[in-house]
């Protein structure tokens, strides 16, 4: 089975810099993904780590560590707009396990 | 570009009832999700098609079926609706072919059984 930890709430204020970190356990592992859903919305792919490191995109970055099942994704500037539930996955062989999801609370 | 086109956007049924979800996938992808969002919850997979074949199961209950169909579509059938049924059901659709994985949602459906 497949199971992911992630903290289930955090505020950050607009303009600052917030982590939110996954570890998971996990068989048929083939990398790490981060979506992000708003109210509402569908979940929208943010990235992907296979490999070991940090990847950037823009304002986000992540980051995995397999040697210790652990990753984290990175948002820099915050806007209000990043308000939202942030979820990390396990890319399995056929199907994505989505963990429990962060919600994110930018504040002014 | 394309993206995920499910239907319908919101759906009422009452219990007992049956009802069917669709899914148009981005053409070109090969691979078809389904997934059950409550409400405060994550996505929890139900079923995955490959190629139009099964590829494999999750959480789905017996009183649901799904299958994918040579234009590529998928559908959900859920019989027997009970009230916990009422949740957000995203299609999401990928391709082997692009590295990152990454799949693709549809807005979803809101089923709302009562």
């Amino acid at each position: 089975g497949q199971s992911l930890e992630q903290p289930s709430e955090v505020t950050a204020v607009e303009g600052a810099i917030v982590q939110i970190n996954c570890t998971y356990q996990t068989s048929g592992f083939y990398g790490l993904s981060w979506y992000q859903q708003h109210d509402g919305g569908a979940p929208t792919f943010l990235s992907y780590n296979a490999l070991d490191g940090l990847e950037e995109t823009g304002r986000f970055s992540s980051f995995l560590s397999r040697s210790d099942s652990y990753g984290y994704l990175l948002l820099q500037e915050l806007q209000m707009k990043d308000s939202a539930s942030y979820f990390c996955a396990v890319q399995g062989y056929q199907k994505v396990t989505f963990g429990t999801g962060t919600k994110l609370q930018v504040i002014p | 570009a394309a993206g995920v086109i499910q239907s319908p956007r919101h759906l009422i049924k009452e219990k007992r009832e049956t009802a069917t979800l669709k899914c148009y996938p981005i053409p070109r992808h090969d691979t078809v999700y389904w997934y059950q969002q409550g409400p405060g919850q994550d996505p929890q997979f139900l079923i995955s098609f490959y190629e139009k074949m099964q590829s494999d199961k999750g959480s789905i209950p017996d009183r649901f079926s799904a299958q994918q169909f040579s234009d590529y579509h998928s559908e959900l059938n859920m019989s027997s609706l009970e009230l916990g049924d009422s949740a957000l059901y995203f299609c999401a659709s990928s391709s082997r072919h692009e590295a990152n994985y990454g799949y693709t949602f549809g807005s979803g459906t809101r089923l709302t059984v009562v």
